[in-house]
């Protein structure tokens, strides 16, 4: 059974901290993605990765950065937390085979809350 | 800009009756169509999906249209049931990105 597992389901944290979201998958996906998610807006694309050390801005990477030093890893920066990141974050993974339905597997989401 | 719409934010049905759930998109490129579904406090799940050279693809009780003429996308559930009850999400493909669309909250009436 396929599994994207972000590490946090709740998170509260003061404006202008640092905040580490972090995402894992089990299923060897190339792809992975950043989400957030606002009444109103959708989902809305933050950065996504399609290999190792790669990374490519999505709609709305300002504020936030990533890191994916391992396969199954992809981790959400946001450097200085702001009260306007106060949103659901979700992670999602794909395979790169485009031949492929290349559905994305998506995490649970993290509610985030910056104070 | 938003270039995939939902422009009805909830639905309610009855039970056992045909739910309609509707897509616009503005972006000739897309090259495939997906639903997904959400419950509370889960992330979405895959649904159904449609390559945009098919005009129709059907998995049970769902269908997905895709009318490329009138950049418009629809989700028919026939018979809906209250386990439908959930925000639901068009998604389109453009090279390595997936741009979505900003959800319908259906509600199946018992």
């Amino acid at each position: 059974d396929v599994k994207v597992t972000q590490s946090s389901r709740y998170l509260v944290k003061r404006t202008g901290e640092k905040v580490f979201l972090e995402c894992v998958q089990d299923m060897d996906h190339e792809n992975m993605f950043w989400y957030r998610q606002d009444p109103g807006l959708g989902l809305r694309l933050i950065y996504f990765s399609y290999d190792v050390k790669m990374k490519e801005k999505g709609d709305i990477p300002e504020g936030y950065s990533v890191s994916r030093e391992k396969k199954e890893r992809f981790s959400l920066i946001l450097e200085s937390a702001s009260t306007n990141q106060t949103s659901m974050y979700l992670c999602a993974s794909s395979t790169r085979d485009r031949d492929f339905k290349n559905i994305q597997y998506f995490g649970a989401g993290t509610r985030l809350s910056v104070l | 800009d938003q270039q995939v719409k939902q422009n009805s934010p909830s639905l309610s049905v009855q039970e056992g009756r045909i739910s309609i759930l509707n897509c616009d998109y503005t972006n000739s490129m897309f090259d495939y169509f997906l639903w997904y579904k959400k419950y509370p406090a889960e992330g979405p799940t895959f649904l159904i999906s449609i390559s945009s050279i098919k005009d129709k693809n059907e998995d049970g009780r769902f269908t997905v249209f895709l009318n490329k003429s009138a950049k418009h996308l629809s989700l028919h559930i026939v018979p809906s049931q209250p386990g439908d009850s959930a925000v639901y999400f068009c998604a389109a493909r453009f090279g390595n990105q997936f741009y979505f669309g900003t959800g319908t909250s259906l509600t199946v009436i018992p």
